[in-house]
C-alpha cells in the first residue's frame, strides 16, 4: 500500500489531454512539493515536474502539473504514442522522514 | 555527460551482504543529495535510502533500517549501499538517484539487479 494513491491506470487518443490524479495527506503533499516522474518499461525513471508544476530542461510543455492542499495532478495534452509509460508521483513526508512514491499509473496510448 | 553508474548487484543467499555501488560524473556532487530508489519485478518505485550533499541528514526506509547502510565519498564523487542480511524481499533493480534541496530526482543510473535466492 503506497503512501500517496495514484489510479492503477490511465488511457487516451492521440491528441486528447489526459490527467493522473495523487492523493496524499498533510505531512507530505500537504507540507512539500509533488514531482512527477515517467518511467519507460525497461528504462530507468525520469523527472518529469518539479516543485508541483516546474519542467526539467528538455520536457515538452505538453506536461504540465499542479497541486492543491493534500492532492497533485499530472496533465498531459496533445497526447502521442510516446507518452505510453509508468508515472509516478513523489513527495517529501515530514513524519516518515522518507520520499514517499504514489503507487504509479500506466498510462496506454489508444 | 551527465551520468551515475552503479554496479555491484548480482545472486546473493538470504541473509547474505552485498555492497552496492555509484558513480556520478558531469555535474557537481558536491551539490546533490544522495538517494536509493528500488523497483521489485514488476512493481513500482520504493525509496530505500537518502544521505544528504554534507553528510549530515541520513535516512532509512523502515524496510532496510538496521539492515542497510549508506555511505558517500565526495572526492571519489561516488554513493555507496551496504546491504546487510538480505532477504528475498529485497530482490530489486536498485537504482542511485540525485536531486538538488527542493528539486526532484533529477539524475538517475540505469539501475543494478539484485537478486535474493537459495
Amino acid at each position: 500500500q503506497s503512501v500517496l494513491t495514484q489510479p492503477p491506470s490511465a488511457s487516451g487518443t492521440p491528441g486528447q489531454r489526459v490527467t493522473i490524479s495523487c492523493s496524499g495527506s498533510s505531512s507530505n503533499i500537504g507540507s512539500n512539493t509533488v514531482n512527477w516522474y515517467q518511467q519507460i518499461p525497461g528504462t530507468a525513471p525520469k523527472l518529469l515536474i518539479y516543485s508541483n508544476s516546474l519542467r526539467p530542461s528538455g520536457v515538452p510543455d505538453r506536461f504540465s502539473g499542479s497541486k492543491s492542499a493534500t492532492s497533485a495532478s499530472l496533465a498531459i495534452s496533445g497526447l502521442q504514442s510516446e507518452d505510453e509509460a509508468d508515472y509516478y508521483c513523489s513527495a517529501w513526508d515530514d513524519s516518515l522522514n522518507s520520499w514517499v512514491f504514489g503507487g504509479g499509473t500506466k498510462l496506454t496510448v489508444l | 555527460e551527465v551520468q551515475l553508474v552503479e554496479s555491484g548487484g548480482g545472486l546473493v543467499k538470504p541473509g547474505g551482504s552485498l555492497r552496492l555501488s555509484c558513480a556520478a560524473s558531469g555535474f557537481n556532487f558536491n551539490f546533490y543529495s544522495m538517494n536509493w530508489v528500488r523497483q521489485a519485478p514488476g512493481k513500482g518505485l520504493e525509496w530505500v535510502s537518502s544521505i544528504s550533499s554534507s553528510y549530515t541528514y541520513i535516512y532509512y526506509a523502515d524496510s532496510v533500517k538496521g539492515r542497510f547502510t549508506i555511505s558517500r565519498d565526495n572526492a571519489k564523487n561516488s554513493v555507496y549501499l551496504q546491504m546487510n542480511s538480505l532477504r528475498a524481499e529485497d530482490t530489486a533493480v536498485y537504482y542511485c538517484a540525485a536531486n538538488r534541496p527542493l528539486m526532484g530526482m533529477e539524475v538517475w543510473g540505469q539501475g543494478t539487479t539484485v537478486t535474493v535466492s537459495s
